[in-house]
Formats: structure tokens, sequence, C-alpha cells
């Protein structure tokens, strides 16, 4: 049982253009998202967050937007860089719950 | 140490096989948390430690599937008779709390042949 859905598995996107990933989900008890980034043969490494009292989260290049309505988010990368090429995960938790639900992640390609 | 340590890196191991992975967690760290991630899936929770108790084990597959921490540091998750479909990357996280962020280490990939 999917709760958490990223329908593209792949994106490519040219260098200094934005980078839109999409994530879905459908548990209604979801109250903290987050995006993950990952290199391969690395783990995980957090990017960024949004609690559920919030519609929008910004962290320098990177910007998440929380619409709660549609149990929708997605995440912004403007610029985008040849660095960012990499596997993004999206995950969200319920209030005071320490297990992470994620997505089947998209893998973005950053083009010189 | 600085990060999540697991060991080892790559597993190859023979069906029927039973296999053990080792997590080095973040010093001091009170939660430590492993997940399974199949090829072209996301991570999925496998089990919960707070110091040595693991108080959730709900994501265990199978009774074949064991995790430890008996001094609340070093984690071990065995894996006994070993089956093609357990074959994924097995991740290990620790964190402060239980609401913390989480650190992840960079996986063990087991291939069941």
């Amino acid at each position: 049982d999917q709760q958490v859905k990223q329908n593209s598995p792949s994106l490519s996107v040219q260098e200094g253009r934005i980078s839109i990933l999409n994530c879905d989900y459908t548990n209604s008890m979801f109250d903290y998202f987050l995006w993950y980034k990952k290199y391969p043969a690395e783990g995980p490494t957090f990017l960024i967050s949004i609690s559920s009292i919030k519609d929008k989260n910004e962290d320098g290049r990177f910007t998440v937007f929380l619409n709660k309505s549609a149990k929708h988010l997605s995440l912004h990368i403007v610029p985008s860089q040849p660095g960012d090429s990499a596997v993004y995960f999206c995950a969200a938790s319920g209030i005071n719950d320490y297990k992470l639900s994620f997505g089947a992640g998209t893998t973005v390609t950053v083009r010189a | 140490g600085a990060g999540v340590s697991q060991s080892p890196r790559y597993k190859v191991a023979k069906r029927g096989q039973d296999v053990a992975l080792r997590c080095d967690p973040i010093s001091g760290h009170v939660s430590l948390f492993w997940y399974q991630q199949a090829l072209g899936q996301g991570p999925e929770f496998l089990t919960y430690f707070q110091n040595e108790a693991q108080l959730d084990k709900s994501g265990l597959p199978s009774d074949r599937f064991f995790a430890e921490r008996p001094e609340g540091s070093v984690s071990t998750l065995k894996i006994q008779r070993t089956q093609q479909e357990d074959s994924a990357v097995y991740l290990c996280a620790s964190s402060q709390g239980q609401n913390y962020g989480y650190t992840f280490g960079s996986g063990t990939r087991l291939t069941v042949v």
C-alpha cells in the first residue's frame, strides 16, 4: 500500500533552469514532509522539510510547497546545477511518528 | 564517528545462508532505524530501537529477520535462510530522538543468488 507516490521516475533539465519534482500522498494523518537526495552508493541525505502548518519552506535554491487539500507537495530547485543530478525521495510521517513513508524516487539529470 | 557506518558495503549470499549486517550509529544517538530498499523503490521501514529497546519491529517481513542493539549503540540485522526476495539495500539511520531528523548510512547491498 503505497501511501507516498512519486509518479515521475525521471526528470531531465538543462543547467540553470528550474527542476520541479512532484509527490502525492494518501494518508491524511501525515503532517510532516521531507525531501531526501541520494547519490549512487550513498545513503539518502536530508534536503528540506515542511510541516503541515506551512504551505511553503525555502532554503537557498530549494523550495518545498505543500497543498494539504490536494495532498500534494512539490520541490523546486532553482537554478538547477550539475551537482543536483541524483535521486530525490519524498517522505512523510504522522504526528509524533518516527516512521517515514517514502516514495519510489525521481531521478534528476541536469544537462550542461 | 562522524556519520553512520554500515558494514559490509556489499554482501553476496547463497540462498539459504544466514547473514549479519552491522550498523554503527552516530555516537550518542538514541534512536536507530533499519530500512529496506528494493531496486527501484523507496526505503521501507523495518524496525526501530530507542537505546537498547526494540520498540517497533512491525516492518520486519518475516520471522527470518531479527535485529538487536544489545548495548544501545551498534546494531545488527540478521537474516536467516536468505531468499532471493531478500535482495535489497539495507539502510540504517540514527537520530538524537525519535522526532529529530535521521542520518542514514550508505547501506549494505545484499544480493542473494
